[in-house]
């Protein structure tokens, strides 16, 4: 079984300010874990995504995140946040053959001027 | 030429009414997906399709019924419409349903059951 756990439904940094959003995963395989964004009234897109190899993970608009086994984490990081930035982040968790991901509560991120 | 497109977006109905959204995706994916997000934007997975053939099926109303014709395509029925339904429902594709691929979404259909 799967599952995944974002700390904070919702974020709120400044503009230039870092972006920090947590998500700790249970898994009894290896995983693979994602980041997706979801703008206003669109759908879910993807941000990063680790599977094996490097841990620090670089994905689009300047987002990275670390796989942390020893503390089953997956957390985003943007060193300076963007008033574009603003939207609901979610986490999710996969493994070998799982043929699902499993979604996280999501994190709506605003970003004030 | 949109990867995953659904329709309609916006779906108004009266409870007790039966309702269908489509979804079709030509990235050339084998695995299709149906997801509902409520208005807390929780996301769970309703159905999967690979190939045509149904492998996930998660706790659903049986009044929700995936039909997939071909594996370009997957629609959604709903029966007797309840107004715990109101929600957005995403289709989503992936290229085998492995685990690792990334899940590309439509753009959403928002149903509304008064």
């Amino acid at each position: 079984a799967q599952s995944v756990t974002q700390l904070g439904s919702h974020v709120s940094v400044s503009e230039g300010a870092l972006v920090l959003l947590r998500c700790n995963y249970s898994s009894s395989v290896p995983p693979y874990l994602f980041w997706y964004v979801q703008y206003p009234n669109q759908g879910l897109q993807l941000l990063l995504k680790y599977t094996t190899g490097a841990t620090l993970v670089k994905g689009i608009n300047g987002f990275e995140a670390e796989f942390k086994k020893s503390e089953t984490s997956f957390h985003l990081t943007k060193p300076s946040a963007h008033m574009s930035d603003a939207a609901e982040y979610f986490c999710a968790v996969s493994g070998p053959n799982a043929g699902k991901s499993t979604f996280g509560d999501g994190t709506t991120l605003t970003v004030k001027p | 030429d949109t990867a995953v497109s659904q329709t309609p977006k916006y779906l108004v109905t009266q409870m007790g009414n039966d309702k269908s959204i489509k979804c079709e995706q030509n990235l050339g994916h084998d695995t299709m997906y149906w997801y509902k997000q409520d208005s807390k934007k929780f996301l769970k997975i309703m159905f999967s399709y690979n190939n045509k053939e149904l492998i996930i099926n998660e706790t659903v109303p049986n009044r929700f019924s995936p039909k997939s014709p071909d594996k370009a395509h997957l629609n959604l029925h709903i029966n007797s419409l309840e107004l715990g339904d109101s929600a957005v429902y995403f289709c989503a594709s992936s290229q085998e349903g492995t685990g690792e691929e990334t899940q590309y979404f439509g753009l959403g259909t928002r149903l509304l059951v008064l």
